[in-house]
């Protein structure tokens, strides 16, 4: 009964490659989130949906683009991958303006 | 504009030991303040929250208060377990879904 989880959990390509990642959440929640953490564990908000719209787009490359196929679903599609991609990314989901609750984190390493 | 500040660097204590970390903040209004904790190869986790001034978070034997006066919110255990090594982060949440957190701070507790 995972709360907020992603798919794949480890992602390794090649640069130049298109890739997606996964995210679903099953808590009911209306606000979903895709966040970086680079090497140093900073952590960066990239994209956030309401409801199936886009609330947050912040300075994020186009090759990056989310997908919300419904409230409980948003994909990160990246084209075009390039070696400063590599990082950990994590979805987030929550309700309303109460706190976000985090999946377990994908790894993308882009060699 | 709203932001996070973190003492720099890991801090690493032993076992049965206190621990804080410091946090600061800017933010305009009044903000919600968390600490998330981030155990090894795992996604953030909710540790405690505070929602308005002199608020009192409290879990698993940590706490942070909410100083408006000093915009602080420090983290403290009185102590550690070695299970509470991890990287932990503060975070505030203004009136929208936005929520900006600080570089973390890995915690290393030895035996």
């Amino acid at each position: 009964d995972t709360a907020v989880s992603q798919t794949p959990k480890y992602l390794v390509t090649q640069m130049g490659n298109d890739k997606s990642i996964k995210c679903e959440q099953n808590l009911g929640h209306d606000t979903m989130y895709w966040y970086k953490q680079d090497s140093k564990k900073f952590l960066k908000i990239m994209f956030s949906y309401n409801n199936k719209e886009l609330i947050i787009n912040e300075t994020v490359p186009n090759r990056f683009s989310p997908k919300s196929p419904d409230k409980a679903h948003l994909n990160l599609h990246i084209n075009s991958l390039e070696l400063g991609d590599s990082a950990v990314y994590f979805c987030a989901s929550s309700q309303d303006l109460h706190e976000q609750y985090f999946g377990p984190g994908t790894r993308l390493t882009v060699t | 504009g709203n932001s996070v500040t973190q003492m720099e660097g890991p801090v690493t204590l032993s076992e049965e030991a206190f621990l804080t970390i410091n946090c600061t903040y800017t933010a305009t209004g009044y903000p919600s303040l968390f600490w998330y904790v981030q155990y090894p190869g795992e996604g953030l986790q909710l540790l405690l929250k505070a929602t308005k001034a002199d608020d009192k978070g409290s879990n698993k034997g940590f706490e942070a208060t909410y100083r408006k006066e000093t915009t602080s919110f420090h983290l403290e255990k009185g102590s550690v377990q070695v299970s509470d090594s991890a990287v932990y982060f503060c975070a505030l949440k203004p009136g929208n879904n936005r929520l900006a957190f600080g570089k973390g701070n890995q915690v290393v507790v030895i035996p």
